[in-house]
């Protein structure tokens, strides 16, 4: 089955205890990014990927880092988490870049909390 | 001049009826705009998208008006189900970006049977 997976789904943690939320698809995608979505702010991108190696930010990167070592996964870290980072975070992919007949599919989402 | 407002932030229709979200943009150089939906514990999932050289598509019961002057767009759900319960969200873009979305703030629409 084609699907985005992220793990872990649901993590509490403490201000400043490194953590990482893993992203991977099946599908060969080139494109891969990472979103947080908060009540009354829909979803704001994070950090976007164009293939291996290339990663690039978007909207609200701060605190965040990204890498893309193999076409599949797209890890999110966290080096030191605050609670302002508490938030749902969902990861994407899709074919490639474009928008043009290139849908873009998500995970199921990974809540966070950080006390 | 990056933002999308959307409203109602929440929705009640009875089965049948037809809601209506509505969202504007400011940024007249978008020119791609979709809708998702998003059901509890799932990632969102586009719907249906339009870009502004037609004023209105239809896909199945899902239909998007838009309005280039004005600067809005809207989604109506014909004949609508409980089973179309859910978080709407609308964004826009420029075609020719890397999925750079400006998303609204979503609606919670409940479809009372």
């Amino acid at each position: 089955e084609a699907q985005v997976t992220q793990n872990p789904r649901y993590l509490i943690t403490v201000t400043g205890k490194k953590l990482t939320v893993t992203c991977s698809q099946n599908m060969n995608h080139e494109y891969m990014s990472w979103y947080r979505q908060d009540p009354g702010l829909g979803l704001r991108q994070i950090y976007y990927s164009m293939n291996v190696e290339v990663t690039d930010k978007g909207d609200v990167p701060e605190g965040y880092k990204v890498s893309r070592k193999e076409k599949r996964n797209f890890p999110l870290i966290l080096e030191s988490p605050s609670p302002n980072q508490t938030s749902l975070y969902f990861c994407a992919s899709s074919l490639f870049g474009g928008l043009m007949n290139n849908e873009q599919f998500f995970g199921p989402g990974t809540r966070l909390t950080v006390l | 001049q990056q933002q999308v407002k959307q409203s109602p932030q929440s929705l009640i229709v009875q089965k049948g009826g037809i809601p209506i979200i509505n969202c504007a943009y400011e940024n007249t150089a978008f020119d791609y705009f979709p809708w998702y939906q998003q059901f509890p514990g799932k990632g969102p999932a586009l719907l249906i998208a339009i870009r502004p050289d037609v004023s209105e598509k239809k896909e199945g019961r899902f239909t998007i008006s838009f309005n280039k002057s004005a600067k809005q767009f809207s989604l109506h759900i014909m004949d609508s189900q409980p089973g179309d319960s859910a978080t709407y969200f609308c964004a826009a873009s420029k075609w020719n970006s890397n999925y750079q979305l400006i998303w609204g703030a979503g609606t919670k629409l409940i479809i009372k049977p």
